[in-house]
């Protein structure tokens, strides 16, 4: 049962545009998503999140939107850099259960130059 | 600052050997802490999380254990190791209390031949 859900394994967009990374989840008592960048070998890192109380977050060039009656959130990266090509992962958390945070499958973004 | 430390970075190991990987976090105390394995090609998957010394919560069953013998320490072991078990192991912390990331460590890369 895959709580979190990340559709597109991976994404292309050209240097300077906008990277849109889609995340979908199905447990309403999640109150708190989180992206994580990754590269391989390496551990993800925390990029931005965003509490159920909130619909947008927003730190320089990422951009969080939370949809609730959808269930679903989206990461907004602008301008995309070369730099910026990883994994990017979404979570999700609820406050109950010792905090466990569910991972979506990931989606490999390629920023060409 | 808080600091997780996770070794070894890369292990191989037969099948049936036995398996411990261990995971310290300083700077901080009463962490929550967290065992996840990423499988080739896959995201990551929640295995073992614990609120405190002594208390762990299982995910998955499956052939590995964990165990919190100290505040900070978190060891995830097996007593025979299956091909399945192949995979990149990420140990990850946490406050205590809503609303925080988690942060990980480097990751261990367990082959099992």
């Amino acid at each position: 049962d895959q709580q979190v859900k990340q559709n597109s394994p991976s994404l292309s967009v050209q240097e300077g545009r906008i990277s849109i990374l889609n995340c979908d989840y199905t447990n309403s008592m999640f109150d708190y998503f989180l992206w994580y960048k990754k590269y391989p070998a390496e551990g993800p890192t925390f990029l931005i999140s965003i509490s159920s109380i909130k619909d947008k977050n927003e730190d320089g060039r990422f951009t969080v939107f939370l949809n609730k009656s959808a269930k679903h959130l989206s990461l907004h990266i602008v301008p995309s850099q070369p730099g910026d090509s990883a994994v990017y992962f979404c979570a999700a958390s609820a406050t109950t259960g010792g905090f466990k945070t569910i991972f979506g499958a990931g989606t490999r973004l390629f920023v060409k130059a | 600052s808080q600091t997780i430390h996770q070794w070894p970075a890369t292990l191989v190991q037969p099948v049936g050997s036995p398996l411990s990987l261990e995971c310290t976090v300083e700077g901080t105390s009463n962490p929550n802490l967290y065992w996840y394995r990423q499988a080739a090609g896959r995201g990551l998957q929640l295995l073992f999380y614990s609120v405190g010394i002594g208390q762990i919560s299982s995910e998955v069953p499956q052939n590995l254990s964990a165990s919190r013998p100290q505040d900070r320490q978190f060891i995830l072991s097996s007593k025979k190791l299956l091909l399945s078990d192949s995979g990149f192991y990420l140990c990850a912390w946490r406050p205590q209390g809503a609303g925080s990331p988690l942060h990980f460590g480097n990751g261990t890369r367990l082959t099992v031949t």
